[in-house]
C-alpha cells in the first residue's frame, strides 16, 4: 500500500519556468514531510522539509505549499533552471523514524 | 571526506551467488538505513538500524541479512541472489530516530546490483 502518492511521474518545463509536483498522504499521524532531490547516479539528498504545524516554507526558488485538511503537499520550483532536471520525491515520517517515499517525478527542465 | 559511503559501487553476479554491499557514515549519527531503488527509481525501506540494534524490518526476504558491528557500519548481506534482486541500493543515516524535530537522512552514493 501506497502510503505517499505523487505525481506527476514526469513533468518537462520550460527554464524560467514554475514546476509543481503534487504529494497526498494518508496517515494523519505524520509529522515530518521532506522533498529529496536525486541526480543520476547519485543517491537523494534533502532539499527542503515542513512540518504539519506550517502552511508554507520558502527556501530561495524551492516553496513547500501544506495543506494540512486536504492530506497534501506540493513542491514549487520558481524560475525553474536547467540544473534543476533530477527525479524529486517527497516522503512523510513519524517522528522522523520510518520514512514513506512517494514514487518520484522526474523533472526536465528545457533551456 | 564522504559522508556516507558504500561499496562496491556497482555489482554484477550470477544468480544463486551470495554477495556484500558495505556502507560507512562518518557523521556520528546513531541510526543507518538501507533501502532498495527499483528500475521505476521507486524507493523503499528495508532495515534499519539504531546504535547496532535492528529497529525496522520491513517484509523483505531472509535471504537479505543486515550486519550492524559497530553504529558507523551498516553492511548488507544477500543469499541466493535472484533476478528480481536486480537493484540500486542505497545506505542512509540519521542522528537518531528518537529525535522528535526535522531528523535529515543522508543517503550514500548507491551499489547498483545487476544478477544475471
Amino acid at each position: 500500500q501506497q502510503q505517499v502518492k505523487q505525481s506527476p511521474q514526469s513533468l518537462i518545463v520550460q527554464k524560467g519556468g514554475i514546476s509543481i509536483i503534487n504529494c497526498a498522504y494518508e496517515n494523519t499521524a505524520f509529522d515530518y514531510f521532506p522533498w529529496y532531490q536525486q541526480f543520476p547516479g547519485k543517491g537523494p539528498a534533502l532539499l527542503i522539509a515542513i512540518r504539519p504545524d506550517v502552511s508554507e516554507k520558502k527556501e530561495g526558488r524551492f516553496t513547500i505549499s501544506f495543506n494540512k485538511s486536504a492530506k497534501q503537499f506540493s513542491l514549487h520550483i520558481m524560475d525553474s533552471q536547467p540544473g534543476d532536471s533530477a527525479t524529486y520525491f517527497c516522503a512523510a515520517s513519524l517522528t522522523g523514524n520510518q520514512f514513506y517515499f512517494g514514487t518520484g517525478t522526474s523533472l526536465t527542465v528545457i533551456p | 571526506d564522504t559522508a556516507v559511503s558504500q561499496t562496491p559501487k556497482y555489482l554484477v553476479t550470477q544468480m544463486g551467488n551470495d554477495k556484500s554491499i558495505k556502507c560507512e557514515q562518518n557523521l556520528g549519527h546513531d541510526t543507518m538505513y538501507w533501502y532498495k531503488q527499483d528500475s521505476k527509481k521507486f524507493l523503499k525501506i528495508m532495515f534499519s538500524y539504531n546504535n547496532k540494534e535492528l529497529i525496522i524490518n520491513e517484509t523483505v526476504p531472509n535471504r537479505f541479512s543486515p550486519k550492524s558491528p559497530d553504529k558507523a557500519h551498516l553492511n548488507l548481506h544477500i543469499n541466493s541472489l535472484e533476478l528480481g534482486d536486480s537493484a540500486v541500493y542505497f545506505c542512509a543515516s540519521s542522528q537518531s530516530y528518537r529525535r522528535t524535530s526535522y531528523n535529515e537522512q543522508f543517503f550514500g552514493p548507491g551499489t547498483r546490483l545487476t544478477v544475471l
